[in-house]
C-alpha cells in the first residue's frame, strides 16, 4: 500500500461547479498536509497547507482534514477554466519517523479540466 | 521577489554520462530540497539540505548526489545516466528548517537517450 492515495482521474467540471479533490493516507503519524496546484510545464505551487485536523478556507479554497479517517480534501468552489491544472496532495511526517519539514510525501495528482 | 530558479531548463545527455543541474532559492531561504517528478512515480524526495548539511535523503541510488553552497544555492549531480533517470527535477526552497512551506522552481527537464 502505498502511502499516499490519490485518484489520478481526469477529472472534467462545467465551469461554476463545486470540484472535491481527496487523497488517502496510510500513517497516522502524518500531521502536516499541503495542497499543491501544478501547471503543465510548470513546478508545483503551494495552495494551502494544514496541521491536524479541521478546516481551513482561504478564498475559492478549503482544505479540510479528518486524521481520523486517514483522508484529506479539497474543495474549490465556483471553478474557473484557469482552475485547470493538475492538484498533488503533500504530507509531512514527523522527525522521529525519520522525515522532516523538507521531505515531503506526494500523491500521484489529479488532473483537472474545469470547462467553459 | 524572486522565486526559485532552476538552470539549465531542458537538457539531454546520453546513457552514461553525467549531469549537474543548480538550484537558486529565494533570498532569504536557507533550506533546499530535490525532488524527482516521472509519469509513473510522481514526485519523489531525493534530497535536503540546509546550512549546507545534506539533513534527510530519499530512496535513490549513490549516484544521485547533491551538496549546498555558503550562500545556499544547491547542486545536484547524477553520474553514470541510465535511460530511468529521465524526468523533471524540482528543486524547492524554505525559510529555515522547520519551515512547511515549500516553494518550487519550474524544474530541469533532463531526457536521457
Amino acid at each position: 500500500q502505498k502511502e499516499v492515495e490519490q485518484d489520478p482521474g481526469p477529472l472534467s467540471v462545467p465551469e461554476g461547479a463545486i470540484v472535491s479533490l481527496n487523497c488517502t493516507y496510510s500513517n497516522s503519524a502524518f500531521q502536516y498536509f499541503m495542497w499543491y496546484r501544478q501547471y503543465s510545464r510548470k513546478g508545483p505551487e503551494l495552495l494551502m497547507y494544514t496541521y491536524s485536523s479541521g478546516n481551513k478556507e482561504d478564498g475559492r479554497f478549503t482544505a479540510q482534514v479528518d486524521k481520523s479517517s486517514k483522508y484529506i480534501s479539497l474543495f474549490i468552489r465556483d471553478s474557473q477554466p484557469s482552475d485547470s491544472a493538475t492538484y498533488l496532495c503533500a504530507m509531512s511526517p514527523p522527525s522521529n519517523y525519520g522525515g522532516s519539514q523538507g521531505n515531503l510525501i506526494f500523491g500521484k495528482g489529479t488532473k483537472l479540466s474545469v470547462k467553459p | 521577489k524572486a522565486g526559485v530558479t532552476q538552470t539549465p531548463r531542458y537538457l539531454i545527455k546520453t546513457r552514461g554520462q553525467q549531469v549537474t543541474l543548480s538550484c537558486s532559492p529565494i533570498s532569504g531561504h536557507r533550506s533546499v530540497s530535490w525532488y524527482q517528478q516521472t509519469p509513473g512515480q510522481g514526485l519523489q524526495f531525493l534530497f535536503e539540505y540546509f546550512s549546507e548539511t545534506q539533513r534527510n535523503k530519499g530512496n535513490f541510488p549513490g549516484r544521485f548526489s547533491g551538496r549546498q553552497f555558503s550562500n545556499s544555492r544547491s547542486e545536484m549531480n547524477v553520474s553514470t545516466l541510465e535511460l530511468g533517470d529521465s524526468a523533471l527535477y524540482l528543486c524547492a526552497s524554505r525559510r529555515t528548517s522547520l519551515s512547511y512551506e515549500q516553494y518550487f522552481g519550474p524544474g530541469t527537464r533532463l531526457t536521457v537517450t
